[in-house]
């Protein structure tokens, strides 16, 4: 079985500060990561995945993950929050069963001017 | 370039009502997912096609909820007998075969059962 558990449900940050958004995985087996954005009122759009290459993943918009087994952690970060950053963010999980993509409960992000 | 694309955007249905939602996917993209998004949550799957095939149905809620993708191309969920707990986002997702993790979402259908 598999699950991802996101810390905080709403992070706000000032403009040009880091962004940091926590997610922590459970697996059973070698797990796919990923991190999605959601803007409102539209899809989710796949910001970066981890397939069990580099432990660093480096994704769209100056987002990337670094993926730590030993912690069963996937955190997001940004060094510089823009804007246009707010939005909701999940974090999921794929594995075994090749097909279903399980996602955390959401992370909405505020950028503060 | 068409991306995924799901119609109605919004439906509002009276509970008892039957409803269909379609969705077009990525054109020549083998796969497809349904998923349910309740207010405040993420995304829960529901089922998954394989060109026509479905494969994995586990995350239907019960047997009101059927879908279906005859041609491998188009998909269609269908709810009946609507339920109040029914609202909710239903997004659509499609990928290559050999890339099933990478999917791409439509929009979604917004239904809120009165």
């Amino acid at each position: 079985a598999q699950s991802v558990t996101q810390l905080g449900s709403h992070v706000s940050v000032s403009e040009g500060a880091l962004v940091l958004l926590r997610c922590n995985y459970s697996s059973s087996v070698p797990p796919y990561l990923f991190w999605y954005v959601q803007y409102p009122n539209q899809g989710l759009q796949l910001l970066l995945k981890y397939t069990s290459a580099a432990t660093l993943v480096k994704g769209i918009n100056g987002f990337e993950a670094e993926f730590k087994k030993s912690e069963t952690s996937f955190h997001l970060t940004k060094p510089s929050a823009h804007m246009s950053d707010a939005a909701e963010y999940f974090c999921a999980v794929s594995g075994g069963s090749a097909s279903k993509i399980i996602f955390g409960s959401g992370t909405r992000l505020s950028i503060r001017p | 370039g068409a991306g995924v694309s799901q119609s109605p955007r919004y439906k509002v249905a009276k509970r008892g009502q039957d409803v269909a939602l379609r969705c077009d996917p990525i054109s020549g993209h083998v796969s497809l997912f349904w998923y349910q998004q309740a207010l405040g949550q993420g995304p829960e799957f529901l089922t998954y096609f394989q060109n026509e095939a479905q494969l994995d149905k586990s995350g239907l809620p019960s047997d009101r909820f059927f879908a279906e993708r005859p041609e491998g191309s188009v998909s269609t969920l269908k709810i009946q007998r609507t339920q109040q707990e029914d609202s909710a986002v239903y997004l659509c997702a499609s990928s290559q075969a050999d890339n099933y993790y990478e999917q791409y979402f439509g929009p979604g259908t917004r239904l809120t059962v009165t």
